[in-house]
């Protein structure tokens, strides 16, 4: 089955400096991967999701991009501000199978 | 339109008792799933049920776990003769489309502690 590693597992930055986190997945058949960010005390909420079919996607101030060969993708985050705070998680899965997340990453905005 | 509501937000049990969680989705989904979020880890699949069928439990354990969603009324997790393992925070989320590559909107959650 699909195995999704996560790193890393804490991440501080100034406020206006930019986070990337990473995930790598091993189930080469994969081709969803959506990224969520969970704040306290909250459920997950969906910020930016990328399929196999292309190799970045860039919302405002988020942009996520994919490489299939390396089998691993990556959220970028720029500009960051104090409520970029709280923690991320990345997922994948292939067809009719059920996400695998990775064990997510508390960032940590200083303003 | 309200979000994804789970219910209760804490349910504190003692081992051997029930548990149940309620989940009611947004309005206009038919689809949901059940995810559990242990301490400092990532969710974990439960299971996915559509109005009065099970799609896939292919994460539920075998017993003690079940889940239902009827024609009327929330979605039901229910966790029966829980242990101490089973303490950790239920998350639902529900979709509008079939399918497990489909936007999930997930609720706050239930954070069961089993005493």
């Amino acid at each position: 089955g699909e195995n999704v590693e996560q790193h890393p597992s804490t991440l501080s930055v100034q406020e206006g400096d930019s986070a990337v986190i990473k995930c790598t997945y091993s189930d080469s058949a994969s081709n969803y991967f959506p990224w969520y960010k969970q704040e306290l005390g909250k459920g997950p909420q969906l910020i930016i999701d990328i399929r196999s079919n292309v190799g970045e996607k860039k919302d405002q101030r988020i942009a996520v991009t994919l490489n299939k060969t390396a089998k691993h993708f990556s959220l970028h985050i720029t500009e960051t501000q104090p409520e970029d705070s709280a923690v991320y998680f990345c997922a994948a899965n292939r067809i009719n199978t059920p996400l695998v997340f990775g064990k997510g990453t508390r960032l940590s905005v200083i303003a | 339109n309200a979000g994804v509501m789970q219910n209760p937000r804490h349910l504190v049990r003692r081992r051997g008792q029930e548990a149940r969680l309620r989940c009611s989705p947004m309005k206009g989904h038919s689809h949901v799933y059940w995810y559990r979020q242990l301490p400092e880890e990532g969710l974990k699949f439960m299971v996915y049920l559509q109005k009065e069928n099970i799609i896939d439990e292919s994460g539920m354990p075998k017993e003690r776990f079940s889940a239902e969603f009827p024609k009327e009324g929330p979605s039901i997790l229910r966790i029966q003769q829980v242990v101490r393992g089973d303490s950790a925070a239920y998350f639902c989320a529900s979709s509008p489309n079939p399918g497990l590559q489909e936007t999930q909107y997930f609720g706050p959650g239930t954070r069961l502690l089993v005493l």
